[in-house]
C-alpha cells in the first residue's frame, strides 16, 4: 500500500455524463498530482495542487477541473465525457513541490461507452 | 518537444538474457531527477529509482543498473539474467525544479521475457 488512496478503482460510464475521481494523499503530504494514462496521449500530467491552492497545470481539458479541499484530499472532476476520455488516471503525492518521497496511487480505470 | 524519449516500443527477450532500456532526456535546468517506473498487467506505478542531476554514480540494486550519462543525457536501465516477472512496461521520467517537479514520461518500453 503505497499510502495514496484512489476511489473508485473502476468506473464505466456513458458518454456525455459527469463523474468525480478522489484521492487521498499520504498522510503529511500536501502536494497532489493528477496523471492520465490514455492509449493515445501516453502518461501526462495534468494539474497540480499544494495545500489547497492550484500550483501547476499540464494538458488539461476545459471540460475537467480539479481541487483540493481543507483535509487535503483532491477531487477530479471530469464532465460531459467523450469515448475518447477513457483512460487510468493516477494520482499522486508529496511532502513538498519536490520528487522526494513522490508517490503514485494505484490509479482509476474510467471507461466511457 | 518531447523531454523523455523511450525509443524502444517493445523488446521481447529469453529468460536470463540480460536486457538494456533506453531512455535519453533533453532539460535545460540544473536541477532535476530521473525516474523508473515499472507497470505490470495490474496497472498499478512500481518506483524503481530516483536519480537527481548532481549524482551521475551508476547504481545497481539486485538484477537491476542504471547508467546515467549526463553528457548523453541519458539515463539507461539494464535487467540482468531476465526472469518472467519482469514483463512490463517500463517508464522513464524527468522532474524539473524549474517546472514545479511535475512528471515527464516517456512512451514507456514494453518488455516481454519469454520462457
Amino acid at each position: 500500500d503505497s499510502g495514496v488512496t484512489q476511489t473508485p478503482k473502476h468506473l464505466i460510464t456513458a458518454t456525455g455524463q459527469r463523474v468525480t475521481l478522489r484521492c487521498s494523499p499520504r498522510s503529511g503530504d500536501l502536494s497532489v498530482y493528477w496523471y492520465q494514462q490514455s492509449l493515445d496521449q501516453g502518461l501526462q500530467f495534468l494539474i497540480q495542487y499544494y495545500n489547497g491552492e492550484e500550483r501547476a497545470k499540464g494538458n488539461i481539458l476545459e471540460r475537467f477541473s480539479a481541487q483540493q479541499f481543507p483535509d487535503l484530499h483532491s477531487e477530479l472532476n471530469l464532465s460531459s465525457l467523450e469515448l475518447g476520455d477513457s483512460a487510468l488516471y493516477f494520482c499522486a503525492s508529496s511532502a513538498d513541490s519536490t520528487p522526494y518521497g513522490y508517490t503514485f496511487g494505484s490509479g482509476t480505470r474510467l471507461t466511457v461507452v | 518537444a518531447q523531454k523523455v524519449t523511450q525509443a524502444q516500443t517493445e523488446i521481447s527477450v529469453v529468460e536470463k538474457e540480460d536486457v538494456t532500456l533506453d531512455c535519453v532526456y533533453e532539460t535545460r535546468d540544473t536541477t532535476y531527477y530521473l525516474f523508473w517506473y515499472k507497470q505490470p498487467p495490474s496497472g498499478e506505478l512500481v518506483f524503481l529509482i530516483r536519480r537527481n542531476s548532481f549524482d551521475e554514480q551508476n547504481e545497481i540494486s539486485g538484477r537491476y543498473s542504471w547508467n546515467f550519462q549526463k553528457s548523453t543525457s541519458s539515463f539507461n536501465f539494464t535487467i540482468t539474467a531476465s526472469q518472467v516477472v519482469d514483463s512490463a512496461v517500463y517508464f522513464c521520467a524527468l522532474s524539473e525544479a524549474r517546472t514545479g517537479n511535475q512528471f515527464y514520461f516517456g512512451t514507456g518500453t514494453s518488455l516481454t521475457v519469454i520462457p
